[in-house]
């Protein structure tokens, strides 16, 4: 069983429409990364948090400490933001990722 | 700033042939590298990891191997490539030392097809 769980595997969804994607993980993972990866395989850091909330832009990033449960938020989708979204745990040293939501906005 | 770069962006190797990955980093000092594989259809997992020159700490055992020779080098070796080895493979750097709790910023891959 991985550490990190996401799901979905896939969302599909209309232009304008708020879009979550979930992550659980286990314990001993301290922080949680946020990662965006382009259909060219490209990776951008999004977020990175160990507690509370983060804002930037349309994008919207929590975290439950107690009940290890992660949320990425997109309001007012565009088309552009189709990619794969992936999820990390931090513990120690390393990072072990989710197997990531692909992320369909038609216009 | 700060860049990353890797090369080749794209590399299509017979199988047994050596490989060599490099990635580079600019505008920084002593960064945390990593590096990941993503498989077709499988999430990212951590090969390696290096906190300084010549330190380089191994996360799974398979054929390859990594090296630091210089601050802000990485490379990713093998003797011999197997078919296994085939993915997306991306260098990382981070900041500092806390772990894995700092951001890590990414280079944009190489893409390895081993035939």
């Amino acid at each position: 069983k991985n550490e990190v769980e996401q799901s979905p595997q896939n969302l599909t969804a209309q232009e304008g429409e708020f879009i979550t994607i979930n992550c659980s993980y286990s314990v001993g993972i301290s922080a949680l990364h946020w990662l965006q990866q382009h259909p060219g395989g490209g990776i951008v850091s999004l977020f990175m948090l160990s507690s509370g909330k983060k804002k930037h832009g349309r994008l919207i990033a929590t975290i439950n400490i107690q009940e290890k449960h992660s949320s990425l938020h997109i309001t007012a989708s565009h088309p552009r933001d189709s990619a794969v979204y992936i999820c990390a745990g931090a513990s120690g040293s390393r990072l072990t990722f989710g197997e990531g939501t692909q992320l369909t906005v038609n216009p | 700033s700060q860049t990353i770069h890797q090369w080749p962006a794209t590399l299509v190797q017979p199988v047994g042939s050596p490989l060599s990955l490099e990635c580079t980093v600019e505008g920084t000092s002593n960064p945390n590298l990593y590096w990941y594989r993503q498989a077709a259809g499988r999430g990212l997992q951590l090969l390696f990891y290096s906190v300084g020159i010549g330190q380089i700490s191994s996360e799974v055992p398979q054929n390859l191997s990594a090296s630091r020779p210089q601050d802000r080098q990485f490379i990713l070796s093998s003797k011999k490539l197997l078919l296994s080895d085939s993915g997306f493979y991306l260098c990382a750097w981070s900041v500092g030392w806390s772990g894995a709790k700092n951001e890590q910023f990414f280079g944009p891959g190489t893409r390895l097809t081993v035939l």
